[in-house]
């Protein structure tokens, strides 16, 4: 069984560009969740998705970043426009109850 | 709201020897508990949880943690480690009937040969 599939796995963008990274999360899974990883900062949960619905954004860092699950086997991440402090690796992350399944992250290099 | 405490940020350890990864959690409700473990350029895998029972929770790659009320820890333990484990370990921490995991800062296990 596939896991949680994330695209795509490395960006380099220039800042003020508009970026969107892909995530399909794991058949069956009603929880959807996109963390940003820094060294700064450690992991940090953006926003997260029950059953297609967002539920809690409180930590999107602010209005440049979108999200949006359109259905339940596809969810995306967007910033508009990007930043150099936008540089991290973002994660996707699915879950049936508690227990977290990761893809494999994409990192994201502002320039 | 809970908060997540790992209290080394890197931890060097000789191969074969035991080791300790600590981590204390406030709350003030009940809580599940959580260990990951992220490998270089990949994501967090589940290790072992801790939802109820036995305060002793064994996970996978012969890792171990317990669950301690009193002093609000769940420290993660091996008898003995390999070079294999060298990757950075986070504990997490969700209230219960939540679903939003908070992660503490992670810390990354060294195994010297």
């Amino acid at each position: 069984d596939a896991g949680v599939i994330q695209s795509p796995r490395h960006e380099v963008t220039e800042m003020g560009q508009e970026v969107t990274l892909r995530c399909k999360p794991i058949s069956g899974h009603d929880y959807l969740f996109w963390y940003r990883q820094t060294m700064m900062r450690g992991l940090e949960l953006l926003i997260y998705f029950n059953n297609n619905v967002p539920i809690d954004d409180s930590g999107m860092p602010e209005d440049r970043f979108s999200a949006k699950m359109p259905n339940a086997s596809f969810s995306t991440l967007k910033i508009q426009p990007s930043e150099p402090r936008d540089s991290a690796v973002y994660f996707c992350a699915s879950s049936l109850r508690w227990e977290l399944f990761f893809g494999e992250g994409s990192r994201l290099t502002v320039l | 709201a809970q908060s997540v405490t790992q209290l080394d940020s890197q931890v060097p350890v000789f191969e074969e020897a035991p080791v300790e990864l600590r981590c204390n959690y406030s709350s003030s409700v009940s809580v599940y508990l959580f260990w990951y473990v992220q490998y270089p350029n990949q994501g967090l895998q589940l290790l072992l949880k801790y939802l109820s029972g036995s305060t002793l929770v064994k996970g996978i790659n012969g890792f171990e943690a317990e669950f301690n009320k009193s002093q609000t820890s769940f420290h993660l333990r091996k008898p003995s480690v390999h070079i294999s484990d060298t990757a950075e370990y986070f504990c997490a921490v969700v209230v219960a009937g939540s679903y939003q995991l908070t992660f503490g800062k992670g810390t990354k296990l060294s195994v010297i040969p």
